[in-house]
Formats: C-alpha cells, sequence, structure tokens
C-alpha cells in the first residue's frame, strides 16, 4: 500500500535563511509525486509535481525538489524563505493507474521568523 | 483556471442532523474527491469517484456516502452527524483516467456538528 511520511511537524526558519522539507514514501514503483502549499484560511495549492524524466523538478515561488529513487524520498527545498512562505505543506503520493487517488503525508507547517 | 466551489464555508449541525456538502467543478474533469482535513492527521480520503454514478471508498468512508449524479458535481452525504465529524472538508478534482493526477481543491468547508 502506498503511504507518505513527513518526520517534520513543525519547522521554524529565519527568512532568508535555506529550507528542506522532508518527505518519504512507500510505492512498489515509481510513483507520481507532489508538494502542496496551504496558506491559512485557503485551499491546497500545488507547488510541484514529478511524473517521471529529471529527477530535479522545479516548481512555482522558487521552490524545487528532488526525486531521490533509492532513499525513496522527495524532499522539498527553497534556497531563500520569505516570511510569505509561512504555511503547511502537504507531500502526496499517486499511482499511474485508473481508479486510485492521491495520499497525502500528515503535513509541516513552516513558520518564519523575522 | 480551473474552479471547484464548495457552495459552504461555514457549517454548524446538530447531532443527527442529515448533512449536505456538495462540490462543483467547471473543467469537464473525470474524477473527483472528497478529503476530510484534522490537525495532526493531514488529508485523509473518504471517497472518490472516476466517472459519473461511479464511487469508491476512501480510508475513512464510515459514516459517508456520496453522490454524483452529473459529471461536474460531487456531493457528500452525512447521514447523521455526529460530533466527530466536526472537521475541514476539501473536495478535488482531477483530469484524465489516471487516478494519479494533479488535483485542483476548492477551499473547503468547515463543519462544526454541536
Amino acid at each position: 500500500a502506498q503511504s507518505v511520511t513527513q518526520p517534520d511537524i513543525h519547522i521554524t526558519v529565519s527568512e532568508g535563511a535555506s529550507l528542506e522539507l522532508r518527505c518519504n514514501y512507500s510505492y512498489g514503483a515509481t510513483p507520481y509525486l507532489f508538494w502542496y502549499v496551504q496558506s491559512p484560511g485557503q485551499g491546497l495549492q500545488l507547488l510541484l509535481k514529478y511524473f517521471s524524466g529529471d529527477t530535479l523538478v522545479q516548481g512555482i515561488k522558487g521552490f524545487e525538489a528532488e526525486f531521490k529513487r533509492s532513499q525513496s524520498s522527495f524532499n522539498l527545498r527553497k534556497p531563500s524563505v520569505h516570511w510569505s512562505d509561512a504555511a503547511e505543506y502537504f507531500c502526496a503520493v499517486g499511482a499511474p493507474q485508473a481508479g486510485t487517488a492521491l495520499i497525502f503525508g500528515k503535513g509541516t507547517t513552516l513558520s518564519v521568523s523575522s | 483556471d480551473v474552479k471547484v466551489t464548495q457552495s459552504s464555508r461555514y457549517l454548524v449541525k446538530r447531532t443527527g442532523e442529515k448533512v449536505f456538502l456538495e462540490c462543483v467543478q467547471d473543467m469537464d474533469h473525470e474524477n473527483m474527491f472528497w478529503y476530510r482535513q484534522d490537525p495532526g492527521l493531514g488529508l485523509r480520503l473518504i471517497y472518490f469517484s472516476y466517472d459519473v454514478k461511479m464511487k469508491e471508498k476512501g480510508d475513512i468512508p464510515e459514516g459517508y456516502s456520496v453522490s454524483r449524479e452529473k459529471k461536474e458535481r460531487f456531493s457528500l452525504i452525512l447521514e447523521s452527524a455526529s460530533t466527530n465529524q466536526t472537521s475541514m472538508y476539501l473536495c478535488a478534482s482531477s483530469l484524465g483516467a489516471t487516478g494519479g493526477g494533479e488535483l485542483f481543491f476548492g477551499e473547503g468547508s468547515r463543519l462544526t456538528v454541536l
């Protein structure tokens, strides 16, 4: 069965510092991988996705993520965090098969300190 | 832009009431989903549908049912609301025959059951 683990419940980063949010998945083949962000009071917005090909994917708002098959990981990174990045971040895994749905991790809350 | 609209942002209901949560998408997506979001638990899949009149149980279907009579509309029904169903409910849709595609989310419906 698919599963997603986000080991960090809450992270605080200083504005301007770099960020890495961790995501580990369990899936038998190469999955579809996603990062979503949820700002307070808002719905979820897609940051980036990986389906195949280049293992380093670029997303919106200056985010990137790297798929590492050997580590079953899909960590999200940003070189310089802005105060507006404070939000909850969700990693999700999907299977390239009809009749299936994305499975989400429990989320990581990012706080940005000045 | 894809738009997923949830009819009610905030609802307050009493224990035992029947509750309808409506979701409409305007992009002719095949797949529609209902997730429940609770602090510390992330998003959990309740039900999804990959075609009109088709439905599949997710991870936590107990106490819920769904209806998809038209392609653009997916309703979540709580037959007899209970206090443990107090939560944020998120509707989403996705395009394509495969289940692992990008999800587009509504802004959520926050339900309080008293």
